[in-house]
C-alpha cells in the first residue's frame, strides 16, 4: 500500500525560528518528491521539489532526503507569521507523475 | 510555470443533478490531473488526462461518476455526475510542467479550485 505520512500537527514556533516539517513515505522506488504550502483557502503552491538524497536550498527553505530511510523533510529558517500554513508532502511513487499526498502538517509562526 | 485558471470557483448544487468544471491553461501541456480536496482532508488523484487517449481514473474513482475530457492542449473539464453530499469538496486541476532547476523534472502545477456544496 502506498503511503505518504506526516505529523498532522498543528505545528508552533516563535518567529525568526527553525520550523521543522517531517515526512515519510512506503515505497522505496519513489524518485520525486515535493512540498506544498497550502494557505487557507487556496490551492496548493509547489516550494520545492527534491530528488537525489542530501540539502536543497532555496532561500529560506531546505528540503532534505533520505532515499535509505524513506524520509523528507523540510526546514524553514527564520520563520515568518506569513509561512503560517498547512505543508503538504507529495510522492511521485509511479514514475508517471501521480502524486501522492500526505495529510498536511499545519504550522503557525507566532508573532 | 503555466497559469491556469478554472470554472466555476464555486457552486452549490441540489443532489442528483451534475456539475462540469473546467480547465484552462496558458500554455500546452501535456498532462493534466483532477484532484479532490474533501474538507478537512489531503489531496486525492482523481484521474490523469491526456490529450487524445482516454483519462485513467484512480482506485475508487470511475469514468460514469467523473466523466473527463480532454479536448486541445490547454483544456480540460470533469463533470461530477449525480451528485450526493458526499462529493461535496473542492475539486483542483493541475499540469505537469518541467521545473527550473538543473536537476529538475517535471512538477505540478494546481489551478485556483472549485469548491462544490451539494445540498
Amino acid at each position: 500500500q502506498k503511503e505518504v505520512e506526516q505529523n498532522s500537527g498543528p505545528l508552533s514556533v516563535p518567529e525568526g525560528a527553525i520550523a521543522s516539517l517531517n515526512c515519510t513515505y512506503s515505497d522505496r522506488g519513489s524518485q520525486s518528491f515535493f512540498w506544498y504550502r497550502q494557505y487557507s483557502g487556496k490551492s496548493p503552491e509547489l516550494i520545492m521539489s527534491i530528488y537525489s538524497n542530501g540539502d536543497k536550498e532555496d532561500g529560506r527553505f531546505t528540503a532534505q532526503l533520505n532515499k535509505a530511510s524513506q524520509y523528507v523533510s523540510l526546514l524553514i529558517r527564520d520563520s515568518q507569521p506569513s509561512d503560517s500554513a498547512t505543508y503538504l508532502c507529495a510522492v511521485d511513487q509511479t514514475g508517471a507523475n501521480n502524486l501522492f499526498f500526505g495529510t498536511g502538517t499545519r504550522l503557525t509562526v507566532i508573532p | 510555470s503555466a497559469v491556469i485558471s478554472q470554472k466555476p470557483s464555486r457552486d452549490i448544487c441540489q443532489r442528483g443533478t451534475s456539475l462540469t468544471i473546467q480547465c484552462q491553461v496558458d500554455s500546452q501541456v501535456t498532462m493534466m490531473f483532477w484532484y479532490r480536496q474533501q474538507p478537512g482532508q489531503s489531496l486525492t488523484l482523481i484521474a490523469t488526462a491526456n490529450q487524445g487517449s482516454e483519462a485513467t481514473y484512480e482506485s475508487g474513482f470511475v469514468i460514469d461518476k467523473f466523466p473527463i475530457s480532454r479536448p486541445n492542449l490547454t483544456f480540460s473539464t470533469l463533470t461530477v455526475s449525480n451528485m450526493s453530499p458526499e462529493d461535496s469538496s473542492i475539486y483542483l486541476c493541475s499540469v505537469e510542467d518541467l521545473g527550473s532547476g538543473s536537476e529538475s523534472d517535471y512538477e505540478q502545477y494546481f489551478g485556483p479550485g472549485t469548491r462544490l456544496t451539494v445540498t
